[in-house]
């Protein structure tokens, strides 16, 4: 089933405004991870924040987890021409009892225009 | 170099003509995924694999098939193909030993079924 759910579902900023990008799910999580996607392409692993973690910081990138109300926010700033892409968050659960589960949601479609 | 390969890139065929998508990873991954994606769903699970000689459904597993005979392979296999799992094919692994998590996805494979 569809875990995460991002919103919204289609961003267009101008280049150097922040962008900000939600993510909510529904049940309990081990770790939660944005991925970037590029048209048609891989995706690429952007940044991992685990449940009992609250902010974290990467370059342009800063995630955020609120596990009381079950949502994470991607924020980029400085925005550029390159980061228009989609992103993906996805939810990680792992039982340790040989089952681990990688949830993505829909995606956020970020336009970037310089 | 570390990476996910997916063979072939670009498929198209017809119905019930069985086909294997392969999937090799060069990292020593215990864990590996296959997805689909699909414009308005995002990526969805088909199976996914802990190790060698496990493996278990996802959310989307009707019409496929996987094995997990060595470690660096993982198989997506559709023994009868239909029109509806035209779609774009990714394969993913991750290290689940030593927690990292973060999964590497393979360049996808576009699939076309007439």
């Amino acid at each position: 089933s569809q875990q995460g759910e991002e919103d919204p579902q289609a961003l267009s900023i101008q280049e150097g405004e922040n962008a900000t990008m939600n993510c909510s799910y529904k049940t309990s999580i081990n770790n939660l991870q944005w991925y970037r996607q590029n048209s048609g392409r891989g995706l690429v692993h952007l940044i991992l924040i685990r449940s009992n973690e609250r902010e974290k910081h990467s370059g342009r990138l800063r995630v955020t987890l609120d596990t009381s109300k079950k949502s994470s926010s991607l924020l980029i700033t400085a925005s550029r021409a390159a980061d228009t892409a989609s992103y993906f968050c996805a939810t990680a659960l792992y039982s340790g009892a040989g089952s681990y589960q990688l949830t993505f949601g829909k995606g956020t479609k970020l336009s970037v225009i310089p | 170099e570390a990476q996910v390969t997916q063979n072939p890139r670009y498929l198209i065929t017809v119905t019930g003509k069985k086909l294997t998508v392969t999937c090799s990873q060069n990292m020593n991954h215990e864990y590996m995924s296959w997805y689909r994606q699909d414009p308005g769903l995002g990526l969805r699970q088909i199976y996914y694999s802990m190790n060698v000689e496990v493996t278990d459904k996802g959310d989307v597993p009707e019409g496929y098939k996987v094995s997990r005979k060595e470690k660096r392979n993982f198989p997506l296999i559709l023994e009868s193909p239909s029109p509806n799992q035209t779609s774009l094919y990714f394969c993913a692994s991750t290290s689940i030993g030593r927690a990292s998590y973060e999964q590497y996805f393979g360049p996808g494979t576009r699939l076309t079924v007439t």
